[in-house]
């Protein structure tokens, strides 16, 4: 088993829908979660970080972290063409050693 | 330009020859790791430091070799290239917690 899973779609939505993408984590202790945003052919780019449980919200972003049940979840509000990317999510995992682990991504087509 | 950058950005190399893909980061951070990512198989970790001189091996070292004398640059050497090396390569960086990515390396091995 994945120590983060993530579907990876492709998910298309039309422009304007609510957008949720999901992981789920198989270790209790991670406490930090990341989403990426990565554009076709660049780098990924940090969109939220969140610790532990709750929600965190940017604009038309919502990061939402449920450890009782290992999920972590990202809400685009309003989508927009522009959004549409491969969008990763990640933890810190275990321990001090600076390394994420990531899901596969989900790769999401916001149509006009 | 401050951030990382990564050279070259696009690069084809034949099966055997030594290729070496160049990072460098400007906000002096301790972490840095180098990544491939695959269609299927996503972000996997090849190697990454936690400083000057201390390396570690990712889930997917077998054929790549890392250095890192100065804190800002973490060269990635491919020994002798092979097909399935063909991939995009991102470096990354990471002080107490957020990790950037830098623009990635194209490599193609023939």
């Amino acid at each position: 088993q994945k120590e983060v899973e993530q579907d990876p779609g492709p998910l298309s939505v039309p422009e304007g829908a609510i957008v949720s993408l999901n992981c789920t984590y198989s270790n209790s202790a991670f406490q930090y979660f990341m989403w990426y945003r990565q554009y076709s052919r660049k780098g990924p780019e940090l969109l939220m970080y969140t610790y532990s449980s709750g929600n965190k919200e940017d604009g038309r972003f919502t990061a939402q972290v449920d450890k009782s049940s290992k999920y972590i979840s990202l809400f685009i509000r309003d989508s927009q063409p522009s959004d549409s990317a491969t969008y990763l999510c990640a933890t810190h995992g275990s321990g001090n050693t600076g390394k994420l682990i990531f899901g596969q991504g989900t790769t999401l087509q916001v149509k006009p | 330009d401050a951030g990382i950058t990564q050279s070259p950005r696009y690069k084809i190399t034949e099966t055997g020859r030594q290729v070496t893909l160049m990072c460098h980061q400007t906000w002096s951070h301790s972490y840095m790791f180098w990544y491939r990512q695959d269609l299927g198989h996503g972000l996997r970790l090849i190697y990454y430091s936690a400083a000057a001189d201390i390396t570690d091996k990712g889930e997917v070292s077998d054929g790549y070799v890392v250095s890192r004398s100065k804190t800002e640059n973490f060269p990635l050497t491919l020994e002798s290239a092979t097909r399935s090396q063909t991939s995009v390569y991102f470096c990354a960086s990471s002080g107490i917690s957020e990790q950037f990515f830098g623009p990635g390396t194209r490599l193609t091995v023939l």
